[in-house]
């Protein structure tokens, strides 16, 4: 299974300011995912990056508040603009390799994010 | 549209006792499932997969589901719970209708382990 690898693993940022998380995976992948994760619920899907194409948003996200760039099939950053307190979740890069039907999602460890 | 209950957010067993986390789905066409474990303060890790093959399907650490169609169920169960057990477990499904791409998460369900 694939190796995900995210940074930073945690931040405390202040409202109003922007975070760039990376997610690094040790084999080529067609698609990469983003989640979110806020305190006490499950995962929402933010949005699909495929290499050279804009990134795919799931109703409720926008690309103004999370940008996301995937500049080749090993990497993509998420950033989180213009931070509020209810940005504070858990960001987690997910990919599927191969058969997208019997693909299970593989996550890196996530970025704890806390906005004051 | 497919969607995925887990029907009892908390789950409290004694260690050495069967283990049962129940999971309904709804799912238009023929659906892969999944189910996860989150342990503290850790990433998500895949515990076992159903993907159209043997409606039971076997996973690490001792856990097993049963696909059942006539009853739209994917629930997980562990004959014996160890303290190892206690976590978050999620529920997951992902079918045709989302490309299966988009793959949706149950609420999940906190398994507590008492000695």
């Amino acid at each position: 299974s694939a190796v995900i690898s995210q940074k930073p693993s945690r931040d405390i940022c202040q409202r109003g300011t922007s975070l760039t998380i990376q997610c690094q995976v040790d084999s080529q992948v067609t698609m990469m995912f983003w989640y979110r994760q806020q305190p006490g619920q499950s995962l929402t899907l933010i949005a699909t990056a495929n290499q050279g194409s804009e990134a795919t948003y799931e109703s409720g996200f926008v690309i103004d508040k999370f940008p996301i760039s995937r500049p080749n099939l090993t990497f993509s950053t998420l950033t989180v603009s213009n931070m509020s307190p209810e940005d504070s979740s858990i960001y987690l890069c997910s990919v599927r390799g191969g058969d997208l039907y019997n693909s299970p999602l593989h996550f890196g460890n996530g970025t704890r994010l806390t906005v004051t | 549209a497919q969607s995925v209950t887990q029907l009892d957010s908390h789950v409290s067993v004694s260690e050495g006792t069967p283990v049962l986390l129940r999971c309904n789905y709804s799912s238009s066409y023929s659906p892969s499932l999944f189910w996860y474990v989150q342990h503290p303060n850790k990433g998500l890790q895949l515990l076992l997969k159903y993907t159209s093959a043997a409606t039971l399907v076997k996973g690490i650490n001792g856990f097993e589901a049963e696909f059942k169609k006539s009853e739209t169920s994917f629930h997980l169960t562990k004959p014996s719970a160890h303290m190892s057990d206690a976590a978050e477990y999620f529920c997951v499904v992902s079918d045709l209708a989302g490309g299966y791409n988009k793959l949706i998460f149950g609420a999940g369900t906190r398994l507590a382990v008492h000695p």
